[in-house]
């Protein structure tokens, strides 16, 4: 099972509110992935998890905040976020953090900041 | 510095066609590449993969891709198309540090 689930699958949110994706592998996978797609774009990484401690922050504003409670779950919390923040989130997960290994990615969350 | 490269943003084929999705990549290490297909509104699904076990890497849904060192490509091809085929296929490239560099992906549109 090469299973990712991503909730919800839609999430409306105003500007001044907070709000969190979730995302959950139970696959044994020890490296886990925030994506942001924005239309007709490929996925541009936002963060990395690397046995539930961040590697790799891809200079993201701190209005997105990651968090890994356990080596299955990927939270990612809203605040404060513009209009330009809606896109496609997609995690992703792959067996650890080494090259070559293959990520997969869930259904993702489509984000609308009204 | 590594980048992948997918000429044709946009490929239409007929149903039942040959199709041909191009990629390039430019690595300083040898790479790791996939290919990925997105339906709409979905997220992104593995269709082959290239670990150097074998130039020419067999995927799902009879998709099929071949490894070119000299080109430095990594072309996705299936004998004929279906409408369901119709989807965006995105090439990726991948380093030591796992990280996915993509190509701008490519729309396949199948005519009836």
């Amino acid at each position: 099972d090469t299973e990712v689930t991503q909730t919800p699958k839609h999430l409306v949110m105003g500007m001044t509110n907070k709000k969190s994706l979730k995302c959950e592998q139970h696959m044994g996978h020890r490296a886990m992935y925030w994506y942001k797609q924005k239309a007709k774009k490929p996925p541009e990484l936002m963060f990395v998890y690397s046995y539930e401690k961040l590697s790799i922050n891809e200079s993201v504003p701190s209005r997105f905040s990651p968090e890994c409670p356990n080596s299955s779950l990927l939270n990612l919390h809203l605040h404060a976020l513009q209009p330009e923040d809606s896109a496609l989130y997609l995690c992703a997960s792959s067996q650890d953090p080494r090259g070559g290994e293959t990520q997969y990615f869930g259904p993702g969350t489509r984000l609308l900041v009204l | 510095a590594q980048s992948v490269t997918q000429l044709g943003s946009h490929v239409s084929v007929s149903e039942g066609a040959l199709v041909l999705l191009r990629c390039n990549y430019s690595s300083s290490v040898p790479p790791y590449l996939f290919w990925y297909v997105q339906y709409p509104n979905q997220g992104l699904q593995l269709l082959l993969k290239y670990t150097s076990a074998a130039t020419l890497v067999k995927g799902i849904n009879g998709f099929e891709a071949e490894f070119n060192k000299s080109e430095t490509s990594f072309h996705l091809t299936k004998p004929s198309a279906h409408m369901s085929d119709a989807a965006e296929y995105f090439c990726a490239l991948n380093n030591a540090g796992n990280m996915l560099t993509f190509g701008g992906g490519t729309r396949l549109m199948v005519k009836p």
